[in-house]
């Protein structure tokens, strides 16, 4: 059974930085293509980055510069750094896996990532 | 950035009713489309992919149509638990973007 597990969420200043972990069970996070996507409190989704099976990697212009994805083969574990927080980044933050590079297939139960003086 | 733009933003419908959601792209998306099923309190969960293509374990009241930059959700025969929000998205280039969500409510 496939599973994603979200940690690291939390309170954090404007200006502040916090790294998102996402343990991946039931598939291989190397082999397949690893996406963040984001909803502010009340709000729709909004798509934050991907790394694709090659490493590439692309991201939402309203994080570019700030945030970084990577993953850990060894554990198995995906990562979203997060640089520079403002307060329009406060979100539950998804990790989500997929056979592709279009559609989300294996959805984690999200973190909230809050953004506040 | 491709916009998506669902239709409505909500509706009312009772158990056994069939609903229509729609979704219009702000170019054409070929076949790049998906829509998810958003409980409160839970993560999106991937229904239909490629326009019309249902997931394994989706049931087959769920139905999606379309092409290019017109789509269209449809539930036959609502059932409890399909009361929730469902968000189109395309994936024919990035940024990667969602429909603003439609909360399909009980009547």
């Amino acid at each position: 059974e496939v599973q994603l597990v979200e940690t690291g969420g939390g309170l954090i200043q404007p200006g502040g930085s916090l790294r998102l972990s996402c343990a991946a069970s039931g598939f291989t996070v190397s082999s397949e293509y690893m996406t963040w996507v984001r909803q502010a409190p009340g709000k729709g989704l909004e798509w934050v980055s991907i790394i694709y099976s090659d490493g590439r990697t692309y991201f939402a212009d309203s994080v570019k510069g700030r945030f970084t994805i990577s993953r850990d083969n060894s554990k198995n574990t995906l990562y979203l750094q997060m640089n520079s927080l403002r307060a329009e980044d406060t979100a539950v933050y998804y990790c989500v896996g997929a056979p592709n590079a279009y559609f989300f297939d294996y959805w984690g139960q999200g973190t909230l990532v809050t953004v506040s003086s | 950035d491709i916009q998506m733009t669902q239709s409505p933003s909500s509706v009312s419908a009772s158990v056994g009713d069939r609903v229509t959601i729609t979704c219009r792209a702000s170019q054409d998306i070929s076949n790049r489309l998906a829509w998810y099923q958003q409980r409160p309190g839970k993560a999106p969960k991937l229904l239909i992919y490629s326009i019309s293509s249902l997931l394994s374990g989706v049931p087959s009241r769920f139905s999606g149509s379309g092409s290019g930059t017109d789509f269209t959700l449809t539930i036959s025969g609502l059932q409890p638990e399909d009361f929730a929000t469902y968000y189109c998205q395309q994936a024919n280039s990035f940024p990667r973007t969602f429909g603003q969500g439609t909360k399909l409510e009980i009547k």
